[in-house]
């Protein structure tokens, strides 16, 4: 157990509906890292908050955004979904600011779009 | 070509065999993850290294920084190696990972 919670462990949902993905870091780290993993890309990262701010962007769609929330927890909200949002939503912590940190993984929400 | 490459992507063992998967990456980097995701799809962290060589049980990591490559070495495998295991770069002065797109690892008693 890395101490990471993710809700809900599956979604599924319809074509143009909006989800929200919650994610808990262990005690004491500041950093939350949300990733996609799809079957035809692999695991990409999406975005990074720091302490309640935005750090780095990847590879994340307009349609999507997040936050981190005073006690640290962070939500991926994911709108107007398509087909190919379908993938496992995976978030990591860190005690600290830079990639360079070891992360710790949660078990993922699996999103599934029909 | 991806900024991270892993080699092989898909790797056969019998149990006892010494196993190696290489990572190769063209970018700049402060460090370079080994991760190993489960049948089930759990992620760990197996080492984060950014010189030399590190050990863990029956995993060792090594890296050389010169030659942009990283190497995750089993011994003695077993079939509770099975795995994916995917490597990721930490890009430098950013706090963006990038990853390579994974080696899945079967081992047969």
């Amino acid at each position: 157990d890395s101490g990471v919670t993710q809700t809900p462990k599956h979604l599924i949902t319809a074509t143009g509906q909006r989800v929200t993905l919650r994610c808990s870091p262990r005690s004491g780290d500041l950093s939350v890292y949300w990733y996609q993993q799809s079957l035809d890309q692999g695991l990409q990262f999406l975005i990074q908050y720091y302490n309640g701010e935005e750090r780095a962007k990847g590879n994340i769609l307009e349609r999507f955004s997040a936050q981190q929330f005073p006690d640290l927890h962070s939500e991926l909200n994911l709108s107007s979904l398509e087909l190919g949002d379908s993938a496992l939503y995976f978030c990591a912590s860190s005690v600290g600011r830079g990639s360079y940190y070891e992360q710790y993984f949660g078990p993922g929400t699996r999103l599934t779009v029909t | 070509k991806n900024e991270v490459e892993q080699s092989p992507q898909n790797l056969t063992a019998q149990e006892g065999e010494f196993i190696t998967i290489n990572c190769s990456y063209s970018v700049g980097i402060s460090a370079l993850h080994w991760l190993q995701q489960h049948p089930g799809g759990g992620i760990v962290s197996l080492f984060m290294l950014s010189s030399g060589k590190k050990k863990h049980g029956r995993l060792i990591a090594t890296i050389n920084i010169q030659e942009k490559h990283s190497s995750l070495h089993i011994t003695a495998s077993h079939p509770r190696d099975s795995a994916v295991y995917i490597c990721a770069a930490s890009v430098w002065n950013t706090d963006k990972l990038i990853f390579g797109t994974g080696t899945r690892l079967q081992v047969f008693p």
